[in-house]
């Protein structure tokens, strides 16, 4: 059974930093494309990055460029997401969610979600 | 960025009637070398994490039940649910993955009238 379990949230003030986690199992990680998806209260869905399968190529959706650093450790079985620098907008809970596969490549389809953590950034 | 909107905000709809969420994307979807449309559909129940309906604009996921349907070309998509169950409300998104970055529909709650 494909399962993520994210990890790592939790109250951070205004300029402060957190590393978020997500453990993967029931599946072989280094064969997906990996993303984070994020979710403020009461609102709706925002992708936040993704990570190609060997972490040669990473993408940021243009409010996190910066401050935010998507990365793997295949061998761990782990997805991760460094937040710097972070703002109360960022406020949100996270999602770590795996990419359906096409033989074609990566298209941004997520057919696995974690349960999230939350994030909360104030003072 | 390809902004995704859909309509209505909310609906209410009785059991086993008709249920039709519309989601409009600001620049086309479709990619013409293969004529596919670059749309999916999300269901996202309360205290869960969304949960993968229909990709490909009408291509249903695996386990996904068949009351669920999706249809539409270019920049204007539908997911109809054909009766309306208890256990389908929940809020409804689109999402498309023609560009990066990846955009969501504002969503559309789904309600028992």
């Amino acid at each position: 059974e494909v399962q993520l379990v994210e990890s790592g949230g939790g109250l951070v003030q205004p300029g402060g930093s957190l590393r978020l986690a997500c453990a993967a199992s029931g599946f072989t990680l280094s064969s997906y494309w990996m993303n984070w998806v994020r979710q403020a209260p009461g609102k709706g869905l925002e992708w936040v990055a993704n990570i190609k399968q060997d972490g040669s190529e990473k993408y940021y959706v243009d409010s996190v460029m910066g401050r935010f650093t998507i990365s793997r450790d295949n061998a761990k079985n782990s997805l991760y997401l460094q937040m710097n620098s972070l703002r109360a907008e960022d406020t949100a809970v996270y999602y770590c969610a795996r990419e359906r596969y096409f033989i074609s490549g990566n298209l941004g389809v997520f057919d696995y979600w974690g349960q999230g953590t939350l994030v909360t950034v104030s003072s | 960025d390809i902004v995704m909107t859909q309509s209505p905000d909310s609906l209410a709809v009785s059991l086993g009637e008709r249920a039709t969420v519309n989601c409009k994307s600001s620049q086309t979807v479709l990619y013409n070398s293969n004529n596919k449309n670059y749309l999916a559909w999300y269901q996202q129940k309360p205290g869960q994490p969304p949960k993968l309906l229909i990709y490909w604009a009408s291509t249903r996921e695996s386990g996904v039940p068949d009351r669920f349907s999706g249809s539409g070309s270019g920049t204007d998509f539908t997911l109809t649910i054909s009766s309306l169950q208890a256990e389908d409300v929940a809020v409804y998104y689109c999402q498309q993955y023609y560009s990066s970055p990846l955009t969501f529909g504002g969503g559309t709650k789904v309600e028992i009238k």
